[in-house]
């Protein structure tokens, strides 16, 4: 099974709809992050958490919400939905020391028609 | 500002002909540079870390090196199976570990 799960993997929405993503994992890490990925700009970081009550906007937040319902589960909203928003969505854990290397899940990619 | 730049955006390369990416980073303090393969439509999938100039790392035909300001990943004698966008990134002191990611190099190996 994998460590990072992220659920759905494809999702098709309207504008103005509300969607969230959601992600797991067994890896047992403290630190967890949400990113999205669009072609020619890289990965960009949207929110991180360190624990369940921690939660701190990344370089892209707008527009986004997160939720951490426990260590092991972390979830993005988009309120709603605009067609900038359509990219890939990678969910990604790491380890509370110093130096620890960044997990990632599968991915979902978004459609906002 | 903290940067990562990776060039070539795109190498074609021959089945067993050897080269190597680019990975240039301006960061207040490195604490990590990280390489990461990443197939079409799938999560990155960690490589290596290196964590200061001098230090190289290998696995199977990938070879990372690094110095104060930039990393290179060699790959030698690449199969098609190589075929990837990889990416660099670097944690800088003070990020909390968070990453600065660079736009990846898309690799194609041809048979």
């Amino acid at each position: 099974d994998a460590d990072v799960t992220q659920t759905p993997r494809n999702r098709i929405t309207k504008t103005g709809k509300r969607i969230m993503l959601e992600c797991s994992q067994t890896k047992g890490h403290d630190r967890m992050y949400w990113y999205r990925q669009d072609p020619g700009l890289g990965l960009r970081l949207i929110y991180y958490s360190f624990d369940v009550k921690d939660i701190n906007k990344g370089e892209i937040s707008d527009g986004y919400s997160v939720s951490r319902q426990a260590q092991a589960k972390f979830s993005l909203s988009l309120e709603s939905a605009i067609p900038n928003q359509t990219a890939l969505y990678f969910c990604a854990t790491r380890g509370t020391s110093e130096y620890n290397e960044q997990f990632f899940g599968p991915g979902t990619r978004l459609t906002v028609l | 500002e903290d940067q990562v730049t990776q060039s070539p955006e795109a190498l074609r390369l021959q089945e067993g002909e050897s080269s190597s990416l680019n990975c240039s980073y301006t960061v207040s303090g490195l604490r990590g540079l990280f390489w990461y393969r990443q197939d079409p439509g799938k999560g990155p999938e960690f490589l290596f870390t290196l964590y200061s100039a001098g230090e190289e790392k290998e696995k199977e035909r990938l070879k990372a090196t690094l110095t104060k300001k930039e990393s290179f990943l060699h790959i030698t004698a690449p199969k098609p199976e190589d075929s990837a966008t990889y990416l660099c990134a670097v944690q800088a002191r003070g990020s909390q570990g968070n990453l600065i990611f660079g736009k990846g190099t898309k690799l194609s190996v041809k048979p």
